[in-house]
């Protein structure tokens, strides 16, 4: 079974400061990865994906994700957090097997960037 | 309007009472899902369906049914609601492909008194 990890339920960060989220994952076979972003009493908006070619993936806000295959994991950064940046963020891994077309999602991390 | 949309957005029922929640999108998505979201939970997914008449069971099916009909929509039923389906409810569509994203609507809190 394909499963994510997000290892931390929370991250802060001051504004204008790097920002890392973690998450690794385990997967049979080629992995297809994606962060989605939730901000209060809203549904999850995609933020980028990682199917396959270069290991720095871009995407919407300025995040970039950096996929790494010897440490199964792929990390979600941005070099300068907004204070607008605070929300619930997910790791998600889709399934390629007989139950392809739907995801499993981590925990998901509360990001603070505070002023 | 485009895109996935959820109603109600709130609702409150009794235990017992059977309560549907709808979900339609309009890009022809073949995927569509229902997941929860629960506090120390993150979201979990109910029921998924790769095209109309098309549906399996996720990580916590019980109590819930769902039905697809038409490709556009996808509605949940709680046959008889219990406290513990006390939750946000998020619909979900994607396109065919393991590369593809999925577009979350907007969600449903759902309180069961």
């Amino acid at each position: 079974a394909q499963s994510v990890a997000q290892p931390e339920d929370q991250v802060n960060v001051a504004e204008g400061n790097p920002l890392t989220v973690k998450c690794t994952y385990s997967v049979s076979g080629n992995p297809y990865l994606f962060w989605y972003v939730q901000y209060p009493n809203r549904g999850l908006q995609f933020l980028l994906k990682y199917i396959t070619g270069d290991n720095l993936v871009k995407g919407s806000y300025g995040f970039e994700a950096e996929f790494n295959k010897s440490q199964t994991s792929f990390h979600l950064k941005k070099p300068s957090a907004l204070v607008s940046d605070s929300a619930l963020y997910f790791c998600a891994v889709r399934d390629i097997g007989t139950n392809a077309g739907k995801s499993t999602f981590g925990d998901g991390t509360t990001l603070t960037v505070k002023p | 309007d485009a895109g996935i949309t959820q109603s109600p957005r709130y609702k409150i029922t009794e235990t017992g009472r059977q309560v549907t929640l709808m979900c339609h999108q309009t890009w022809s998505h073949s995927y569509m899902f229902w997941y929860r979201q629960d506090l120390g939970h993150g979201l979990r997914l109910i029921y998924y369906s790769a095209a109309a008449d098309i549906t399996d069971k996720g990580e916590v099916p019980d109590g819930y049914v769902v039905s697809r009909s038409k490709t556009e929509n996808f509605p949940l039923t709680l046959e008889s609601a219990t406290r513990s389906q006390t939750s946000v409810y998020f619909c979900a569509s994607s396109q065919q492909g393991v590369n593809t994203e999925a577009f979350f609507g907007q969600g449903t809190r759902l309180t069961v008194v």
